[in-house]
């Protein structure tokens, strides 16, 4: 069982489609992070939102669009992505970004597959 | 920056013996240490975390993980592996406001 909760678990799409993941976080934290898991890759932070605004965006390429309409809710909109995209994509949070407080929770993942 | 070195990106135990699972840190100032463990298919699932308490931290399923400030490192053990252990395992750092995770180590469970 987890706080944070991911849909769909699994996504398959065209390169010329729309789609996008979301997550949404029952933990009452303030800070939100996507993250992209590749295989025989170490994890890659995308994005990340504390208090609602962008804090981070490493260097993601732009047909990855982040939302974040409320500490509670993140969405990640896809759009003509390429086969190279396809991997697990996870949603975490954490309390707030700093100290103790920094423990990071995820969710379960979506897999994305790019044909 | 912070670097997170997991040593082993493979791992093989028989079922009943030891594992070992090694983590290095770069950072001289101790920071926050993490373990994750991933099954297939699934999330990451926090198993432990040290936060300057207690060296020697224990977490869920019999693991351990012990900070030693003199070699940088958070190797985690459990004295007795069981197939349900099969998985991959990440160390994690956390330092200021910023999460560092190691690349991973599968553990194996030989029956």
């Amino acid at each position: 069982e987890t706080g944070v909760t991911q849909t769909p678990r699994h996504l398959v799409m065209g390169m010329t489609n729309k789609k996008s993941l979301k997550c949404e976080q029952h933990l009452g934290h303030n800070a939100m992070y996507w993250y992209k898991q590749s295989a025989k890759k170490p994890l890659e932070l995308m994005f990340v939102y504390n208090f609602k605004e962008q804090t981070e965006n490493n260097s993601v390429p732009s047909r990855f669009s982040p939302e974040c309409p409320n500490s509670s809710h993140l969405f990640l909109h896809l759009h003509t992505l390429q086969p190279e995209d396809s991997a697990l994509y996870l949603c975490a949070s954490s309390q707030d970004r700093g100290g103790t407080r920094n423990t990071i929770y995820f969710g379960e993942g979506s897999w994305l597959t790019v044909v | 920056a912070q670097s997170v070195t997991q040593l082993g990106s493979h791992v093989s135990v028989s079922e009943g013996a030891l594992v070992l699972l090694r983590c290095n840190y770069s950072s001289s100032v101790p920071p926050y240490l993490f373990w994750y463990v991933q099954y297939p298919n699934q999330g990451l699932q926090l198993l432990l975390k040290y936060t300057s308490a207690a060296t020697l931290v224990k977490g869920i399923n019999g693991f351990e993980a012990e900070f030693k400030k003199s070699e940088t490192s958070f190797h985690r053990t459990k004295p007795t592996a069981h197939m349900s252990d099969a998985a991959e395992y990440f160390c994690a750092v956390s330092e200021g406001n910023q999460f560092y995770f190691g690349t991973g180590t599968s553990l194996t469970v030989i029956p």
